[in-house]
């Protein structure tokens, strides 16, 4: 079935550092892949996106470019802020096999504490 | 154009009884989709509704069900709740259209569920 493993967390950061938090999937078809960020207390919240390989999703000075060959989408920003403190998750979304819904399969999320 | 809207906000329960959420889909959204998120975990799919029936289902046993009603709000329900229903419940909606990839889903806030 469809899996996504995320990098080992937390991450602990100074502000102004350079952030990478690597993402690798699993799937049987061609998935939609995602970065979607959980601040403390409440739901998810998109951060970018992208539906094809070679894609680059943007947001906030995040990027991430859909990797098919290496089955990854590694979410990095140049400069962290104190406020970009929150939990990170990487999904996919797959249409295989014909199926007629696109259930979102999300990873165990990374905890990224920036400190000033 | 009003988001994703969730009730109540938390809830404590006892072992053995029911409890039903509520989900309010953003403007123009036909689809909800229900996500169970334990401590510390990434999102686990529960089902998704479409036209008012169950379009698909994760790994959840039957005790958990689910309605949509014509203006596209959604409930989830779980009967005979244990001690490991305790979790935050996301509902997410999004605009499914026949022959289109999957489209975006955007979470609301969540319920935070206690069993005790």
């Amino acid at each position: 079935g469809d899996s996504v493993t995320q990098m080992e967390g937390p991450v602990t950061l100074s502000e102004e550092a350079f952030l990478t938090i690597n993402c690798t999937y699993t799937a049987t078809g061609y998935p939609s892949l995602f970065w979607y960020v959980q601040y403390p207390g409440e739901g998810l919240q998109l951060l970018l996106k992208a539906t094809k390989a070679d894609d680059k999703g943007s947001n906030k000075g995040f990027e991430a470019t859909y990797r098919k060959e290496t089955t990854s989408f590694h979410l990095e920003k140049g400069s962290v802020q104190v406020s970009d403190s929150a939990v990170y998750f990487c999904a996919l979304s797959d249409h295989a096999g014909g199926t007629s819904y696109g259930k979102l399969t999300f990873g165990q999320g990374t905890i990224l504490t920036v400190h000033p | 154009e009003t988001g994703v809207t969730q009730s109540p906000t938390h809830l404590i329960k006892t072992r053995g009884q029911q409890v039903t959420l509520r989900c309010s889909s953003q403007s123009g959204h036909n689809t909800v989709s229900w996500y169970q998120q334990a401590l510390g975990q990434g999102p686990q799919f529960i089902f998704q509704y479409y036209r008012e029936e169950e379009n698909g289902r994760g790994n959840f046993p039957p005790r958990f069900s689910g309605l949509q009603f014509p203006n596209y709000s959604s409930e989830l329900n779980v009967n005979a709740l244990e001690l490991d229903d305790s979790a935050l419940y996301l509902c997410a909606s999004s605009l499914e259209r026949a022959g289109f990839k999957q489209e975006t889903q955007y979470f609301g806030p969540g319920t935070r569920l206690l069993v005790l």
